[in-house]
């Protein structure tokens, strides 16, 4: 089934690194992604990671993938006060085609300047 | 590209009133979704359409929702009639057809609509 979970709230000082996780229990999922979500504004997509990855890197970002304990986490390095938003994990749900997204309820993340 | 249009964004109405929420997806967009979000209950997926034909409504709370997809660029919620418990923000996405190596959906700037 679709059942994306997260913790709710982290607060990080400016220049730190932040790490958000989540779990999930859908072990067919092929793509799995970061969303972004910024005050007042729609989410938008991060980063995202094939199953078959352990661990992809974008500039300040760092995605890991542990697909045997359906673990998935981003590492912020450096953190800014624009990065404070909420982050959304999601996978694609088995046979659900068409773009289908179960989301993760969110990670608040506030950076303290 | 515009991105994905939403209107209005912000509503206030009186319970019992009918609401309507508008959304236009981006130019060749073939799938279309609609959320709710609030503190409580996080991101719902309310409805999806595929080529404005819906695929999944199993989100819907109840039949005071109702949404449409009359063409490729405009879709519409409705709730009549609307309760308090219905002020949450509501999002609109699109995405493109199936065929990109992964998926991705592109969100409006959401309605905030408050029920009183």
């Amino acid at each position: 089934g679709e059942d994306v979970e997260q913790s709710l709230f982290l607060s990080v000082r400016e220049g730190d690194s932040s790490v958000i996780n989540c779990t999930y229990t859908d072990s067919s999922s092929t793509y799995l992604y970061w969303y972004k979500q910024e005050p007042g504004a729609g989410l938008q997509l991060l980063t995202y990671i094939f199953s078959n990855m352990d661990m992809k890197q974008d500039q300040r970002l760092t995605v890991l993938l542990n697909k045997k304990d359906k673990h998935l986490s981003l590492r912020i390095a450096d953190t800014q006060t624009g990065d404070s938003a909420i982050y959304f994990c999601a996978e694609t749900p088995p046979l659900s085609g068409n773009n289908r997204l179960a989301f993760g309820k969110g990670n608040q993340v506030v950076v303290i300047p | 590209d515009a991105g994905v249009i939403q209107s209005p964004r912000h509503e206030v109405t009186e319970m019992g009133q009918e609401v309507t929420l508008r959304c236009k997806p981006i130019s060749g967009h073939n799938s279309l979704f609609w959320y709710r979000q609030t503190m409580m209950r996080g991101l719902e997926l309310l409805i999806y359409f595929n080529n404005n034909v819906p695929i999944d409504d199993s989100g819907m709370p109840e039949d005071r929702f109702s949404a449409k997809m009359p063409n490729a660029s405009f879709s519409t919620l409705k709730i009549q009639p609307s309760e308090p418990r219905d002020s949450a923000v509501y999002f609109c996405a699109s995405s493109p057809p199936t065929g990109a190596p992964h998926n991705e959906q592109f969100f409006g700037p959401g309605t905030r609509l408050t029920v009183l």
